[in-house]
């Protein structure tokens, strides 16, 4: 069990520009998570996969954000035109759902700092 | 939707201590609720979860009691050590769930 990794750790980039963020979870799990934290305040649910198929989403995420999980495995997530506000700490977790329910399991997140 | 409140949002406690972290949510219909450790620069990490069916869960110096009625659940550790000091978050959600409300934290420091 490799745990949930996410790439970068930490990206520094000017307001306006773009970032992509990606997510490789557990090997076996078919549930993929994202949520956002800011800084003193709990992780907030953006949104959600179950395989390949994005099944909800949250209205914290703006037009501006997308995410994909091409072929049920890795997930990116990608902020167009970033603005101040953007800057959080941005966390992937996964879990294996079905009748084998079970917990979710966090990456260490990407940290974005918008200058 | 579900709204989570989590307290105290500190916690100083002496090594060897016990320390209680309570936190109350508004859905009646959440019957899942993990508690999360998050070290700085790390992300959360499961420490331990009950459902609505089990009133009391004990792992070793850890333990998470909920009351359905009063919708309210609070984490115990006892014996406290210095690597407990962490930020400690609730959740409540579904079990068969597609997310989690959170809590806002607790920093619990533990002195030597």
């Amino acid at each position: 069990d490799t745990g949930v990794s996410q790439d970068p750790r930490h990206k520094i980039t000017k307001r306006g520009q773009n970032v992509t963020f990606r997510c490789d979870p557990i090997s076996e799990h078919n549930r993929l998570y994202w949520y956002r934290q800011t800084l003193g305040q709990g992780p907030e649910f953006l949104t959600y996969f179950q395989n390949e198929a994005q099944l909800e989403k949250s209205r914290l995420l703006s037009d501006r954000f997308s995410a994909e999980r091409p072929k049920g495995s890795f997930s990116t997530l990608e902020i167009q035109r970033t603005e101040q506000g953007d800057s959080a700490m941005y966390l992937c977790a996964s879990s294996l759902g079905g009748q084998l329910n079970q917990p979710q399991h966090f990456g260490d997140g990407t940290r974005l700092s918008i200058l | 939707g579900e709204n989570v409140e989590q307290h105290p949002s500190t916690l100083s406690v002496q090594e060897g201590d016990s320390a209680v972290i309570k936190c109350t949510y508004s859905d009646s219909a959440s019957n899942y609720f993990p508690w999360y450790k998050q070290e700085l620069g790390k992300g959360p990490q499961l420490i331990i979860d009950i459902r609505s069916n089990v009133g009391e869960k004990k792992d070793q110096r850890i333990a998470v009691t909920l009351n359905k009625t009063a919708k309210h659940f609070s984490l115990h550790i006892t014996e406290t050590q210095p690597e407990d000091s962490a930020v400690y978050f609730c959740a409540a959600g579904k079990y068969n769930f597609n997310k989690f409300y959170f809590g806002s934290g607790t920093k619990l420091n533990v002195k030597p």
